[in-house]
């Protein structure tokens, strides 16, 4: 199946610093997504990319679209305790047959921020 | 506009009986995807639904099963449920191919 890697599974920062995350698969995609999930609660989409090379913000968030459309990173910048949480980064597969737009997550990435 | 709704939030129930857990999809998406969360861990993929029809099932034993209806909205079925079936169970629906919103899940808790 269409497996995506996520880094890193887990990350211990203090408040105030940057933080970088990403995705990378040996497929190509269309669209990269990224979430984020609360302790107990329902993920929640952050940003959606759509072309290849695309750079999007939302507030300290900024997200970009791979050039090989292999990839996607997510950046946090200066970290506050409420960015804490799981964040997963999402495709719609395009392989062939039944599993042809299916959503599929990455594992997942821990952030845990140090007042 | 309403978001995705899940019900019951929480469902306790002994091992052995069967659950009903129910996702109403964004008014409009045709697509709802179910996914277990054990433990606050990843996502595991259960079953996708567009337009009434199942399109892909994750690796999951038959036990778990569902349905989509008429008004998209879908319902998922675990028989014979055992201990390790506790997790939280989300539902996401979209468009095809477009971003997909999640409710805030049910825990399902088996004792």
């Amino acid at each position: 199946g269409q497996q995506l890697n996520q880094s890193p599974q887990s990350m211990f920062i203090q408040e105030g610093e940057d933080v970088s995350m990403n995705c990378t698969s040996s497929s190509i995609f269309n669209t990269w997504l990224w979430y984020k999930q609360d302790p107990g609660e329902g993920p929640v989409l952050l940003i959606a990319l759509y072309k290849a090379g695309e750079l999007t913000s939302n507030g300290r968030l900024t997200a970009q679209f791979g050039i090989t459309r292999k990839d996607s990173f997510l950046n946090i910048s200066a970290s506050i305790p409420s960015d804490v949480g799981i964040y997963f980064c999402a495709v719609h597969s395009n392989a062939g047959g039944t599993s042809y737009g299916k959503l599929t997550f990455g594992q997942g990435t821990i952030l845990t921020v140090h007042p | 506009e309403a978001g995705v709704t899940q019900s019951p939030t929480h469902l306790i129930k002994t091992r052995g009986q069967q659950a009903t857990l129910r996702c109403s999809p964004i008014s409009g998406h045709t697509s709802v995807y179910w996914y277990q969360q054990a433990l606050g861990l990843g996502l595991q993929f259960l079953l996708w639904y567009d337009e009434g029809e199942e399109r892909n099932r994750g690796n999951f034993p038959p036990r778990f099963s569902g349905r989509q209806f008429p008004n998209y909205s879908s319902e998922l079925n675990v028989n014979a449920l055992e201990l390790e079936d506790s997790a939280l169970y989300l539902c996401a629906s979209s468009f095809v191919n477009t971003e997909a919103f999640f409710g805030q899940g049910t825990r399902l808790t088996v004792v």
